[in-house]
């Protein structure tokens, strides 16, 4: 089946330093939507990405989606502590259902990010 | 997330009982997605339902996994028989209407722990 690797797989930065994740796969998607989980909760989605080249941003955080659908990344300006969490990213593959793409996503494996103050 | 309700935050089981999770949409929501997630690796999709019907389960195993969502109270995730690689975190999530990932709202999840 389809899937994503993300990178990295972790980050030890210092508060106030920007951060920078990215996601590749080999199939095209036709969405693509980042998450952030903390511990012992649900994905709460930050941003999402609907057309190829698209640069979106949500506060201090910034994200494209690849001209090519296969690859997105996320950025994070000025981190702060509560930052701390796993980032993950997600796609929607192109096939059957609404719009023509289906109706589940796709995870990747996630980014684990330490913000030391 | 809020508004997802699941229910219970931890489950601990017996290799052979069964396993019941329960999940209340947000209010007025009629799409219930399940996801798994297992020790350091991201949510892999199980079943996609609508009320009183299953719309792809692709991502269930075919035996001793079940699914529903009926007219009337949660929808229900049934594993039995459970063996210890069904230990993980199960997640529910809801969506209003017919562009699904728009809106997608995830619970706390269920966390299953088989003995």
């Amino acid at each position: 089946g389809q899937q994503l690797n993300q990178s990295p797989q972790s980050m030890f930065i210092q508060e106030g330093e920007d951060v920078s994740m990215n996601c590749t796969s080999s199939s095209i998607f036709n969405t693509w939507l980042w998450y952030k989980q903390d511990p012992g909760e649900g994905p709460v989605l930050l941003i999402a990405l609907y057309k190829a080249g698209e640069l979106t941003s949500n506060g201090r955080l910034t994200a494209q989606f690849g001209i090519t659908r296969k690859d997105s990344f996320l950025n994070i300006s000025a981190s702060i502590p509560s930052d701390v969490g796993i980032y993950f990213c997600a796609g929607q593959p192109p096939g059957g259902g609404y719009g023509g793409a289906t109706n589940k996503l796709i995870f990747g494996t996630g980014t684990l990010l330490a913000v030391q103050p | 997330n809020a508004g997802v309700m699941q229910n219970p935050r931890h489950l601990v089981r017996r290799r052979g009982q069964e396993a019941r999770l329960r999940c209340s949409p947000v209010k007025g929501h009629s799409h219930v997605y399940w996801y798994r997630q297992l020790p350091e690796e991201g949510l892999k999709f199980m079943v996609y339902l609508q009320k009183e019907n299953i719309i792809d389960e692709s991502g269930m195993p075919k035996e001793r996994f079940s699914a529903e969502f009926p007219k009337e109270g949660p929808s229900i995730l049934r594993i039995q028989q459970v063996v210890r690689g069904d230990s993980a975190a199960y997640f529910c999530a809801s969506s209003p209407g017919q562009r699904p990932n728009e809106k997608l709202f995830f619970g706390s999840g269920t966390q299953l722990s088989v003995l």
